[in-house]
């Protein structure tokens, strides 16, 4: 079946410094990536959705300048926190449509903390 | 935009049958989703439904009325190992993006 390869799984990074997760389709082409936020026993939020080759658009309040995305192949999107604090510790994780299938496929997630 | 609700918490009995209701007003509708998420991992895909009426898969079934905004969960003959969030998300018709639920925490006691 499709997967989606989301690394790293787990980062803790000190306040101020960036982070950035990867997203890989490993057997199908993704066109389309979204991204989510999880924070602890809430449902997942949409960010942002990112297209291969064009800028990502993003859900409102959040910050495009400070969650950087980046869809440059048919088979990777990055997401940067850029700036991180605490408030940004959270769950992270990526889906990707996919069109073969008709449905969508998730990455494992990213547990980032900020200290 | 897009509401989506469902119930908070749910309890059921181990062997018993839960339902687990979602009501949406959406804008644009392609399908509805439902999800099974364990703590600290991705989704893990259930069932769709995009047409009104039941779809039925082993334990899990799952039922959509399109004029009503309203679809439901169906697990039967529970198990421990079915404590999990179920989540329902609707999919956009214009862009295609899935937007969930708030999400049914379910505890499943012996």
């Amino acid at each position: 079946g499709a997967v989606v390869s989301q690394h790293p799984s787990r980062v803790i990074c000190k306040s101020g410094t960036s982070v950035k997760i990867e997203c890989r389709s490993l057997d199908f082409q993704a066109t389309t990536m979204f991204w989510y936020r999880q924070f602890p026993k809430q449902s997942l939020m949409l960010m942002a959705t990112s297209n291969e080759g064009s800028k990502a658009t993003y859900e409102q309040g959040v910050e495009k300048d400070k969650f950087l995305i980046n869809h440059a192949s048919l088979t990777l999107s990055t997401l940067t926190v850029t700036s991180a604090h605490p408030e940004d510790s959270s769950f992270y994780i990526c889906s990707a449509r996919d069109l073969g299938r008709n449905g969508y496929t998730f990455g494992s997630g990213t547990r980032l903390t900020v200290v | 935009g897009q509401n989506i609700d469902q119930p908070t918490e749910m309890t059921a009995t181990e062997g018993a049958i839960v339902q687990i209701n979602c009501t949406y007003q959406t804008s644009g509708f392609n399908g509805l989703f439902w999800y099974q998420q364990h703590a600290g991992e991705a989704p893990t895909f259930l069932s769709y439904n995009v047409l009104d009426g039941l779809e039925e898969k082993g334990r899990f079934s799952s039922f959509l009325s399109r004029s009503k905004g309203y679809s439901y969960l169906l697990l039967k003959e529970l198990q421990m190992k079915d404590s999990a969030s179920y989540l329902c998300a609707v999919r956009d018709m214009n862009t295609d993006k899935l937007i969930f639920g708030t999400g049914t925490r379910l505890q499943v006691f012996p």
